[in-house]
């Protein structure tokens, strides 16, 4: 078990670039969620996985967010058009099915938007 | 839908004293309830969680937390602090309503005094 990895750990973008975020899950996990933190904040949901199949997404990710779980393993979200208001903490978790609060958290995508 | 509201945005304690986070939650039905740990550059570490069954559950690193229905309250303890215990602090509800997201609260920060 080497936890959940999330690639890069910062990431400095100006805005109207789009940017691309990796995470790779815990092994067994077949769920896999995306949450953003911004300052001050606790996480606030995004959305989540069940291997490839996207099953429910916040109000929170606009049109310009899109995120994918090809194979049902490592999952990608990106941010098409950054906008200042996405600077945020982009962290991803992982859970097995039958346990879905059990989630393990990454460290985290550092993201600012200049 | 359901809240969390954490009133205290900071305490400090000293080393060797006990502590108590307060955690208050909004949700119509039986909750599960949990408590997170983030260290500075670390993501979320699952301290405890409560389900169902005995109200008083027991976590890592010698947390606790009590579940009280009356006061829609899970206020995480400790009774000795260590310096390692500096972190932010989580409380989150899930649902269980068919969909697995978090809601968190805004966190506490702890801070220890030597």
């Amino acid at each position: 078990d080497t936890g959940v990895s999330q690639d890069p750990r910062h990431k400095i973008t100006k805005r109207g670039q789009n940017v691309t975020f990796r995470c790779d899950p815990i092994s067994e996990h077949n769920r896999l969620y995306w949450y953003r933190q911004t300052l001050g904040q606790g996480p606030e949901f995004l959305t989540y996985f069940q291997n490839e199949a996207q099953l429910e997404k916040s109000r929170l990710l606009s049109d310009r967010f899109s995120a994918e779980r090809p194979k049902g393993s490592f999952s990608t979200l990106e941010i098409q058009r950054t906008e200042q208001g996405d600077s945020a903490m982009y962290l991803c978790a992982s859970s097995f099915w039958d346990r879905s609060y059990e989630q393990y958290f990454g460290p985290g995508t550092r993201l600012t938007v200049t | 839908a359901q809240s969390v509201t954490q009133p205290d945005i900071h305490i400090t304690v000293s080393e060797g004293a006990s502590l108590e986070l307060r955690c208050n939650y909004s949700y119509g039905a039986t909750p599960y309830l949990f408590w997170y740990v983030q260290s500075p550059g670390q993501g979320l570490q699952l301290l405890l969680k409560y389900f169902s069954g005995d109200t008083l559950v027991q976590g890592i690193k010698g947390f606790e937390a009590e579940f009280k229905r009356s006061q829609s309250s899970f206020n995480l303890r400790k009774p000795s602090v260590h310096w390692s215990d500096a972190a932010e602090y989580f409380c989150a509800v899930g649902s269980g309503a068919g969909s697995y997201q978090l809601t968190f609260g805004k966190g506490t920060k702890l801070s220890v005094i030597p």
